[in-house]
Order: structure tokens, then C-alpha cells, then sequence
């Protein structure tokens, strides 16, 4: 079973608009990472938010975390056409090295 | 994607014939995955491998073996492909060292896998 869900699973946006997404997970992580994926690409690592923090910025990206709702979010500001993709986010297993992810929010971004 | 290469990138092969797909890197990160991505279902681990010669499963390994004779390489094989294979695989790196580390993921570009 998938350990994160993302939520919703489609967002349509204007440009210049504010993009929220949300992951909830099952069990206690050790970080929680987001990856972007456009279409018919690899996945792209975005940001990863340790356990012990509860938000983190990078560029127009803002992620938190909330271990005790189990829960995260990843905000895009000020939205482009170009963040059009698929994002997922990826919890840690207890061994470290591999990763549970996500079914992914598809983001559409209209000019 | 990160020097990392998957061949081929398209493959339409027939049920119960083996198929081998190839992930090759050039960063020399110790851990190599490889994914199936279905609808509904995101990205589930297949294998991993986190040495040469040293592999293990993941949530989705029936039909699958792999293998990783060198650092650089590691294949995926369905031994008899179904039509229930028929998917996207991605291969992902990661590096040695601490947990940061080793959990950020570097995906190739993928493969598409039609098995009629």
C-alpha cells in the first residue's frame, strides 16, 4: 500500500496564482521529499523536510510538515506555465534507502 | 536526468517472451532502483540494489529478477513478460552517506513497455 497520498489528485490554476498540494502518510518518517515529474520525464527531486522541522522554503516552493496529523504540504507561489507537471511526495522507509511514494497531484497551469 | 541512461526507451515485445531492460549510470552512487509507474498506483519499487551484487525486493518483485555486476549497471528482466507488465519502469540513483543522502533519488527518463 502506498504510504503517501497526495491530495487532490488534479489542480487547474491561472497563472500567477498560489498552488497547494497535500500528502498524508501512515507511518513515522524520518524526512519527506517532494519530486516533480513532467510529462513522459523522470522524476525531479524539489525539497526534502527533515522530521524535526516543521517548514522549509526553496525558490517560490514552501513545504511543511506536521508529524503529529501525519500530514504535509507544498505550496507554489506565484504559479508559471512551466510548473504544469505531476508532483509526488516520497516518505523514507526505517532502512533509509528506499522510498515510498505517492500517487501524485497533476498541476495544470494556464497561461 | 542526472547521467543516468535506460535502454532501450520504447519496447513492444509479445506475452511470455524475457525482456531485459538496462539502467547505466555515471555518477558512481552506490543504491539503484528500479520502479514501475501505473495509473492509480504512482511509482512502487521492484528492486533496489544497494551494491554490487546486492539486491533485494521491494513492494512489487513477482516476475522480476535483477542483477548489478558493476557499479554502473543494473538490469531489470521479465523472465516471461505478461501483459500485466505493461508499464512504465524507471530506474533511480542515490548516493552512499548519510540519510539525506542517501534518500534524495535521481530517475532516468524511463522506459515504456507495451507487452500484447
Amino acid at each position: 500500500s502506498q504510504q503517501g497520498e497526495e491530495d487532490p489528485q488534479a489542480l487547474s490554476i491561472q497563472e500567477g496564482e498560489n498552488a497547494t498540494m497535500n500528502c498524508s502518510y501512515k507511518t513515522s518518517i524520518n524526512n519527506l521529499q517532494w519530486y516533480r515529474q513532467n510529462s513522459g520525464r523522470g522524476l525531479v527531486h524539489l525539497i526534502l523536510i527533515r522530521s524535526n522541522e516543521r517548514e522549509k522554503h526553496s525558490g517560490r516552493l514552501r513545504v511543511t510538515l506536521d508529524t503529529s496529523k501525519k500530514s504535509s504540504s507544498l505550496l507554489i507561489t506565484a504559479s508559471r506555465a512551466a510548473d504544469t507537471a505531476s508532483y509526488f511526495c516520497a516518505t523514507d522507509s526505517t532502512s533509509g534507502s528506499r522510498l515510498t511514494f505517492g500517487e501524485g497531484t497533476q498541476l495544470t497551469v494556464n497561461p | 536526468d542526472a547521467g543516468i541512461t535506460q535502454s532501450p526507451r520504447h519496447k513492444v515485445t509479445e506475452t511470455g517472451t524475457p525482456v531485459t531492460l538496462r539502467c547505466h549510470q555515471t555518477e558512481n552512487h552506490r543504491y539503484m532502483y528500479w520502479y514501475r509507474q501505473d495509473p492509480g498506483h504512482g511509482l512502487r519499487l521492484i528492486h533496489y540494489s544497494y551494491g554490487v551484487k546486492d539486491t533485494d525486493k521491494g513492494e512489487v518483485s513477482d516476475g522480476y529478477s535483477v542483477s548489478r555486476s558493476k557499479t554502473e549497471d543494473f538490469l531489470l528482466t521479465l523472465e516471461s513478460a505478461t501483459s500485466s507488465q505493461t508499464s512504465v519502469y524507471f530506474c533511480a540513483i542515490s548516493e552512499s552517506g548519510d540519510r539525506i543522502a542517501k534518500n534524495i533519488q535521481y530517475f532516468g527518463a524511463g522506459t515504456r513497455l507495451s507487452v500484447l
